[in-house]
Formats: C-alpha cells, sequence, structure tokens
C-alpha cells in the first residue's frame, strides 16, 4: 500500500542554519503530497503542498518539491529561526488507481530544534 | 472562518467506560475526516465523511468504535469499553468537496488517557 518515509529526528540546528528533512514516498497513483507542521501544544497545520510531478510548494520561507523520478518530498529553508522548532510531518493523499482516497499517510515525524 | 473545533480538548477515564468526542468542521466543508496519533507517530487514518455518508472505514476503526454526522455539519466519535490501548490523541480535520479535497484542515485534537 501507500506509504511514507521521512528521517528520523531529532534534528538540532543552530539558527540561521539550512534545513533540509528527507521524505520518501510508496503510491500506486498520483498523490498530492504535503508537509505539515506541529507546534508544541498545538494541533497540525497545513505548511505547504504540491499536487503534480515537478510542482514546488512553498510558505513562510520552507519549500519542497515533488520529485516523481525519486519519489521524493523534501522539506528545504535556508535560514531557521528557533520559532522553527517543531515536529514536521510529510504526507500524501491515499490513491486508488490513480485516484484519490479520502485519507492522508503520514510520516512518522521530524523533531526539529533550533537553538539560538 | 473558525477552523475546525474539538471538544474535549482532554479526556480521561477508566478501562470499560464509554466515550464521545465531538468535531465542528470548518463550516464550508463537506468532508470529514477522524485520525488517531500516538506518541511518537504521525496520524493514522479513521474514517471519513462525505455530508451525512460515513464513506471509509480503516481496519483500525474496532467494534467498538462508532462514528456519525447525522445532519451533515458536526461528527461524534464514540469509543465504548474503552482500554488502555486507545489512550492517544484524536484528530478532526475536514475540507471541501472540491478541486482543494485533499487539502485537509485540522482541529487542535482531543487527548484521551485511559486508566
Amino acid at each position: 500500500g501507500d506509504s511514507v518515509t521521512q528521517m528520523e529526528g531529532p534534528v538540532t540546528l543552530s539558527e540561521e542554519a539550512f534545513l533540509t528533512i528527507n521524505c520518501t514516498y510508496t503510491a500506486t497513483g498520483y498523490p498530492s503530497l504535503f508537509w505539515y507542521v506541529q507546534y508544541p501544544g498545538e494541533g497540525l497545520q497545513l505548511l505547504l503542498k504540491a499536487t503534480k510531478a515537478d510542482d514546488k510548494g512553498s510558505n513562510k520561507g520552507f519549500e519542497a518539491t515533488y520529485r516523481k523520478e525519486t519519489t521524493s518530498f523534501h522539506l528545504e529553508k535556508g535560514s531557521v529561526q528557533v520559532s522553527d522548532s517543531a515536529v514536521y510531518f510529510c504526507a500524501l493523499s491515499g490513491t486508488n488507481y490513480g485516484g484519490s482516497q479520502g485519507n492522508l499517510i503520514f510520516g512518522k515525524g521530524t523533531k526539529l530544534s533550533v537553538k539560538p | 472562518d473558525t477552523g475546525v473545533s474539538q471538544d474535549p480538548r482532554h479526556k480521561i477515564t477508566k478501562r470499560g467506560q464509554n466515550v464521545t468526542f465531538r468535531c465542528d468542521p470548518i463550516s464550508e466543508h463537506n468532508r470529514l475526516y477522524w485520525y488517531r496519533q500516538t506518541l511518537g507517530q504521525g496520524p493514522e487514518f479513521l474514517t471519513y465523511f462525505q455530508n451525512e455518508a460515513q464513506l471509509e472505514k480503516s481496519r483500525l476503526l474496532s467494534d467498538r468504535f462508532s462514528a456519525e454526522r447525522p445532519k451533515g455539519s458536526f461528527s461524534t466519535l464514540e469509543i465504548q469499553r474503552t482500554e488502555q490501548g486507545d489512550s492517544a490523541m484524536y484528530l478532526c480535520a475536514s475540507s471541501p468537496d472540491t478541486f482543494y479535497r485533499d487539502t485537509q484542515y485540522f482541529g487542535p485534537g482531543t487527548r484521551l488517557t485511559v486508566l
């Protein structure tokens, strides 16, 4: 079945460092891909998304490109801030022979801590 | 747009008791989803509704779990005869039934602790 694998954390960076969180997926159809963020004590928030190959999603300085050839959707940010400390989840929309089912399939999450 | 709301935010219960959670989706969203998240894991899909119809249920949704959305607006998730393994965060999400149906917006969750 469809699945998402993302790099295990925790990831600890200094402020202004470059961030990459790797995400790869397995899907039988053509899913949309998402990054969600969960700040301490809060619910999941949509960070960015991409709906087809070569699309780039971006928001708040974060970017991710839908790479069909490598089945990847890596999250990047050029200069992280302390306020970016959170858990980041990669997800895909469940597919069924090319159609979209109702569910999202999530990775296990990567905890990011940014030190001043 | 007030976002997805869930009630209660926290629930502590004893094993064997029944519990019910409520979710109010974003008002114009026809699709409503329930997920469960345990510590250190990503959310796992439980079920989803389009309007009042329950269109899909995960194998994770045992017979002790039941979800309803009687008028196509708010939804309830009931767990009967709770077990310690049911302790988790229960998340609700909603999305429009349009081209953007894949984009789900999550509520703050209900944290269930079964003693």
